[in-house]
């Protein structure tokens, strides 16, 4: 099976723009949770999509969005972004979820950085 | 909500030795703990989990404990090689995923 693959892998913003990431699971997996990475803040949750439905969320401002598709693939979106946006996001799939001790594969990840 | 702490921050031991990581959650209703390895430049790699009905669990050289009433869990290394060494991150799950701040473990050959 192909692992889970995000596209773009660099991405090159600058304040006051908004971005999107992508982020295809392993075939078969219905959960997507999303996560950003930074050296000060470590790896901190931002949202799960299971079936197309948000099932639950982190504590990141309303500017951090996201949606699944009918095919489990997945995408955030960040509006309006900030210096403190710049960092490593990641996204990992489950079959069925994060409370159903499934382990996680995740992503290479998608560099942003905000200028 | 969750709250994950993670102990030490940096961690050196020698070819052979054996590696400690501690980590403490808040939330008594987290039910799922794993632990990642992540190499330099590389994605989180899960190396072992352990269910809240289970109190410890080994594969090969590495090991988890896991005590719900002190609501504290641990990673063990034990015959530690150069190739251990990585950033560890502990996580709890209730419904959502909290980690702790990592261990950046070097393995002196």
């Amino acid at each position: 099976k192909a692992g889970v693959t995000q596209t773009p892998r660099y991405l090159i913003k600058t304040r006051g723009q908004q971005v999107t990431l992508s982020c295809s699971p392993i075939s078969g997996h219905r959960s997507v949770s999303w996560y950003q990475q930074t050296p000060g803040q470590g790896l901190q949750f931002l949202f799960e999509y299971f079936s197309e439905t948000q099932r639950n969320k982190g504590n990141f401002p309303g500017r951090f969005s996201g949606r699944q598709f009918s095919n489990s693939r997945s995408e955030m979106n960040v509006s309006t972004l900030e210096l403190g946006d710049s960092a490593l996001y990641l996204c990992a799939s489950t079959p069925s979820g994060l409370a159903t001790y499934n382990e996680q594969f995740f992503g290479p990840g998608t560099r942003l950085t905000v200028l | 909500g969750e709250n994950v702490e993670q102990h030490p921050s940096t961690l050196s031991v020698q070819e052979g030795d054996s590696a400690v990581i501690k980590c403490t959650y808040s939330d008594s209703a987290s039910n799922y703990f794993p632990w990642y390895k992540q190499e330099l430049g590389k994605r989180p790699q899960l190396i072992i989990d352990i269910r809240s009905n289970v109190g410890e669990k080994k594969d090969q050289r590495i090991a988890v404990t896991l005590n719900k009433t002190a609501k504290h869990f641990s990673l063990h290394i034990t015959e530690t090689q150069p190739e251990d060494s990585a950033v560890y991150f502990c996580a709890a799950i209730n419904n959502d995923m909290r980690f702790g701040a990592g261990t950046r473990l070097t393995v002196k050959p």
